[in-house]
Order: C-alpha cells, then structure tokens, then sequence
C-alpha cells in the first residue's frame, strides 16, 4: 500500500527553527509537495522537490532525499502566524497526490 | 480572479437527504478534484476529472457521484447522505499534472449529516 507518515504535532518557540519530516512510500515518484493549511482553511502550496536536495524559499526550505523516501520541511525564523498544519504529499505513478494527514505546528511565544 | 469557488460553504442534512456541492475554477484548469478531509486523516481523494466530459474515481468514491459538464465547473453529488459523509469537503483544481505545478484550493464545504 502507500504510505506516508509524518509526525502529528509539533512545539516551536518563535524566532527559532524547526524541522518537519515525512517519509513516504509509494507507487512510484513523480514529485513531493508541501502545503500549509491554517485551522478551519483550505491548503495553500508552499513547495515542490524532484530532484534530490534543498529547494530554499524565504523562510522556508524543503530537502529531498529519492533514495530514502524522506523529505523535511524546514522553517526559520518562526513567527506565530505559522502556527497551521503542515501537509506532505507524493504525487505517485499514476499523478495522483497521496497525502499524510499533516503536522499541526504549535508556536509559543 | 475569484479562483476556486465552493457552494455552500456550510450545510447540515439528515440521513438519506440528497445535495449537490458546487465547484467553480476561472483559471482555465484542465484538471479538478474533489476531496474529503476527516481529523487525524490526509485528504482524501473522491473523484477527479482530467478535462470537461470526463470524471474518474478516486480513493474513496462510494455514495458520491460526480459531473463536469463545463471545464470551469466539477459537481459533486451525494444521492443519500449517511452519518459517515460528514466531513469537509475541499475541491481543488491544477493546470497539469507533472512539472510541480500547484492545485489551488477552494475554501471548503463543511457538512454534517445527522
């Protein structure tokens, strides 16, 4: 079957960094997305990775690695309005997105 | 651009009612889906639709069906709504497949069926 896990809940303090992994299993590859989605809203796209290594936008990097099945999301400097659940998904042979059921993100103060 | 719209956004039904849920892309998206999202599980896919006339199944088809009679507009349908089709309801739309390209989402529909 497919797979992908990724831990439930996270705690972060604002200002520093914080790693969300996911590893996945699939049928086949065809790409790996990041979502964030805010409490009670719809998933807003934060990143895509094919290929193996890190993509860095802004605040926010996202690191593949094909070979073992694992991806992370990294998040720098964190603000409190990143407080939301981040949402890993595979896009599999047949181009469909399988998606974990997502990191709820807790930032304190 | 509105991007992708949702009808209603709330809808509360009683087991064995009927309703349609209404999505609504202006970005010119060849590719649609509906989804479920339940707690503590990922989204769920229900159908999908790859161009205007078509539609297939996703991972959770049961009790839904679905219409793209316009490429702007994918329809889902719940012929006798059951207690375990209360969910939210996302539908999301893409302009293609590979290439890493972005579903935009709509708001949600938020359904209870007692």
């Amino acid at each position: 079957g497919q797979n992908i896990d990724q831990p439930t809940e996270m705690t972060a303090t604002e200002g520093a960094i914080v790693q969300i992994n996911c590893t996945y299993q699939t049928s086949g590859f065809n790409g790996l997305f990041w979502y964030q989605q805010h409490a009670g809203e719809a998933p807003t796209f934060l990143s895509y990775n094919v290929l193996d290594g890190l993509e860095e936008k802004g605040r926010f990097s996202s690191f593949l690695s094909r070979s073992k099945g694992y991806s992370y999301l990294l998040l720098k400097e964190l603000q409190m309005k990143d407080s939301a659940s981040y949402l890993c998904a595979v896009l599999d042979s047949n181009y469909q997105l399988i998606w974990g059921a997502g990191t709820k993100l807790i930032i304190k103060p | 651009n509105a991007g992708v719209t949702q009808t209603p956004k709330f809808r509360v039904l009683k087991t064995g009612q009927s309703m349609t849920l209404l999505c609504a892309q202006d970005m010119n998206h060849e590719y649609m889906y509906w989804y479920r999202q339940d707690p503590g599980m990922g989204l769920r896919l229900i159908h999908y639709s790859v161009g205007e006339g078509t539609t297939a199944k996703g991972e959770v088809p049961d009790g839904y069906n679905v219409s793209r009679l316009k490429k702007q507009n994918f329809l889902l349908g719940l012929e006798s709504a059951a207690p375990s089709q209360t969910s939210v309801y996302f539908c999301a739309s893409t302009k293609t497949l590979a290439g890493g390209w972005e579903q935009f989402f709509g708001p949600g529909t938020r359904l209870t069926v007692l």
